[in-house]
């Protein structure tokens, strides 16, 4: 099947890490990705994983992927108030033309 | 600049009436989609097009229609028969899927209400 979850909402303080996740249950997926949807927006990709991988760091964000458990995670070191958002983690599964999407986190970031 | 232009941001309609929506991008990308987006549902896809003059429909497709007569433009009409239209509307653009790693591009949406 097809299904990708989320929690709904997190809240972390300037400066602590955050830590977003996500499951997935369709084994055949090939890349993960985590987009940032600001208020009132698009959707804005962050960063991606192939599912070969199962880290992937890009200056605050580190990506890190479970594929035995179908678990996705998106940590962001030293979170700021312009981080507050919306973000989505979405798969892209072979034979599939579309990416799939989670109902999206919302992060505050409390001063 | 490069990028995909969703055009009106706002847009009112009146139950009975039929509207379009504008999705116009210079990537010179093959495929895009609308999803609407609602409040903790995420997105959800309407309709997809992976080359001009060919589309398909996504999960909720039913009350929408589209064409994709030039590569650059994908309008998606709502019509009376969309019984719930109000929500916020994505459109995106691709290379097709098929090609290695595939970073989808995103419009600034149009929030839809009916009044």
């Amino acid at each position: 099947g097809e299904d990708v979850e989320q929690s709904l909402f997190l809240s972390v303080r300037e400066g602590d890490s955050s830590v977003i996740n996500c499951t997935y249950t369709d084994s055949s997926s090939t890349y993960l990705y985590w987009y940032k949807q600001e208020p009132g927006a698009g959707l804005q990709l962050l960063t991606y994983i192939f599912s070969n991988m199962d880290m992937k760091q890009d200056q605050r964000l580190t990506v890190l992927l479970n594929k035995k458990d179908k678990h996705l995670s998106l940590r962001i070191a030293d979170t700021q108030t312009g981080d507050s958002a919306i973000y989505f983690c979405a798969e892209r599964v072979a034979g599939r033309r579309a990416l799939t999407f989670g109902s999206g986190t919302r992060l505050q970031v409390q001063p | 600049d490069g990028g995909i232009t969703q055009s009106p941001k706002y847009l009112f309609r009146k139950e009975g009436q039929n509207v379009t929506l504008s999705c116009e991008q210079n990537l010179n990308h093959d495929a895009m989609y609308w999803y609407r987006q609602d409040p903790g549902q995420g997105l959800r896809l309407i309709y997809y097009s992976q080359i001009v003059n060919d589309f398909q429909k996504g999960d909720i497709a039913e009350g929408y229609s589209v064409s994709r007569e030039k590569k650059e433009s994908f309008p998606l009409t709502v019509t009376s028969a969309q019984k719930n239209p109000t929500a916020f509307y994505l459109c995106a653009s691709s290379i097709p899927l098929g090609q290695a790693n595939t970073e989808a591009f995103f419009g600034q949406g149009t929030r839809l209400t009916v009044v």
